[in-house]
């Protein structure tokens, strides 16, 4: 079966450096998406990627190994607004996104 | 632009009540999807579409279908509602291929079934 593997929780300091993993097993694969979804909100696109490696936008960057089957999303510089859950993704063969259940960030001040 | 719409926003049905649901994309875009969200679980997907006038089962289409008769609309009907039916549903719209097609995704609708 398809499994995309996530902690259910993680708390973080505002100003501070986390970093949420995300394991996968799935049929194929064509990227790995991460999406960030604000309590009561939807998810909107963080970043992509297809290649091995990290890619960097701003305070964030998501790194891939396809061979390890791993992914991780590092956020910088923590501020308040943060708070959300992380939701990792994958493509597969079929290219219909597989979903985590998501990691809920707390920041502390 | 609005991006993606959903209609209504919280709904409360009965057992046994049926209810449609509606997305709207103004973004052109081929593809939508409609999810369901559930505590402590990763947005499954209902049903999809590749484009106007066809639909597709995704991973938990039971007790739901669904309708693309305009490009820009996807319907998805409960036609007898029923208490595991309670979710947030989301639609989302996207461009087909292969690279970086994101998803975009409407509000929500918060449905529970008494």
């Amino acid at each position: 079966g398809q499994n995309i593997d996530q902690p259910t929780e993680m708390t973080a300091t505002e100003g501070a450096i986390v970093q949420i993993n995300c394991t996968y097993q799935t049929s194929g694969f064509n990227g790995l998406f991460w999406y960030q979804q604000h309590a009561g909100e939807a998810p909107t696109f963080l970043s992509y990627n297809v290649l091995d490696g990290l890619e960097e936008k701003g305070r964030f960057s998501s790194f891939l190994s396809r061979s390890k089957g791993y992914s991780y999303l590092l956020l910088k510089e923590l501020q308040m607004k943060d708070s959300a859950s992380y939701l990792c993704a994958v493509l597969d063969s079929n290219y219909q996104l597989i979903w985590g259940a998501g990691t809920k960030l707390i920041i502390k001040p | 632009n609005a991006g993606v719409t959903q209609t209504p926003k919280f709904r409360v049905l009965k057992t046994g009540q049926s209810m449609t649901l509606l997305c709207a994309q103004d973004m052109n875009h081929e593809y939508m999807y409609w999810y369901r969200q559930d505590p402590g679980m990763g947005l499954r997907l209902i049903h999809y579409s590749v484009g106007e006038g066809t639909t597709a089962k995704g991973e938990v289409p039971d007790g739901y279908n669904v309708s693309r008769l305009k490009k820009q609309n996807f319907l998805l009907g409960l036609e007898s509602a029923a208490p595991s039916q309670t979710s947030v549903y989301f639609c989302a719209s996207s461009v087909p291929g292969e690279g970086p097609h994101e998803q975009f995704f409407g509000p929500g609708t918060r449905l529970t079934v008494l």
